[in-house]
């Protein structure tokens, strides 16, 4: 069954550095979101992409994160600068239609010391 | 800011028990209610997506209704078995902006043998 994967697993790093965390959606899927939950917290919206393009955005989503599909297969979010505040469980989903059921990945953990 | 709210926010059952929760949602702008199962280390699993007032959906033992007037969705669970021990979470999309869904914190069921 076709499945969302996404890469690390787990990425630890130091406040202030560069993360790239990635995702390889669904293949005829035309829609892309990334997710996020903080420990204790509630699943958050962050972005969502179609057409190569940003559809909507939450005030999560600032000037330190950026979405890329460089090639028709990887789906990447950026995070600039950690801050110590951007540790959380990080998913991507996709699906095949807009208002559709979502496919979720198995998440990036990331943790920012 | 949307809210989303679920109850309860944990549940213990034996197994063989029925059990249900409650998902509440603004009433106002509806588009959509999803329903996803997460089990823990995996990804969250779509189990319903919902869009008409009164919309009753099944799955084996799972079903779920819709009052989108009043804003509330049941998820019920007959003969509980462990396996069905997850966190199961809503998710509201309203009108306008169907792309991106606002969840609820989730109720967590355990099933005890």
């Amino acid at each position: 069954e076709p499945e969302v994967t996404q890469t690390p697993s787990h990425q630890v790093t130091q406040m202030g550095q560069e993360v790239i965390l990635r995702c390889v959606p669904i293949s005829n899927h035309l829609y892309f979101y990334w997710y996020r939950q903080i420990l204790g917290q509630k699943v958050e919206f962050l972005v969502s992409f179609y057409n190569n393009e940003i559809s909507e955005k939450s005030e999560i989503f600032d000037d330190q994160f950026s979405v890329e599909r460089p090639d028709g297969s990887n789906f990447t979010l950026k995070i600039r600068s950690t801050k110590l505040e951007d540790s959380a469980m990080y998913f991507c989903a996709s699906r095949d239609r807009a208002a559709g059921e979502l496919f979720f990945g198995e998440g990036s953990r990331l943790t920012v010391l | 800011i949307l809210n989303v709210e679920q109850s309860p926010q944990s549940l213990h059952v034996q197994e063989g028990d029925s059990t249900n929760f409650t998902c509440s949602f603004p009433s106002s702008n509806f588009y959509a209610l999803h329903w996803y199962r997460w089990e823990t280390a995996k990804s969250p699993e779509a189990l319903f997506v919902m869009t008409l007032n009164g919309d009753e959906k099944k799955k084996g033992r799972i079903s779920a209704t819709l009052n989108t007037k009043e804003g509330y969705s049941y998820l019920y669970i007959k003969g509980s078995q462990p396996e069905d021990s997850a966190t199961y979470l809503c998710a509201f999309s309203p009108s306008g902006s169907a792309r991106q869904l606002t969840f609820g914190s989730g109720t967590q069921l355990t099933v005890l043998p």
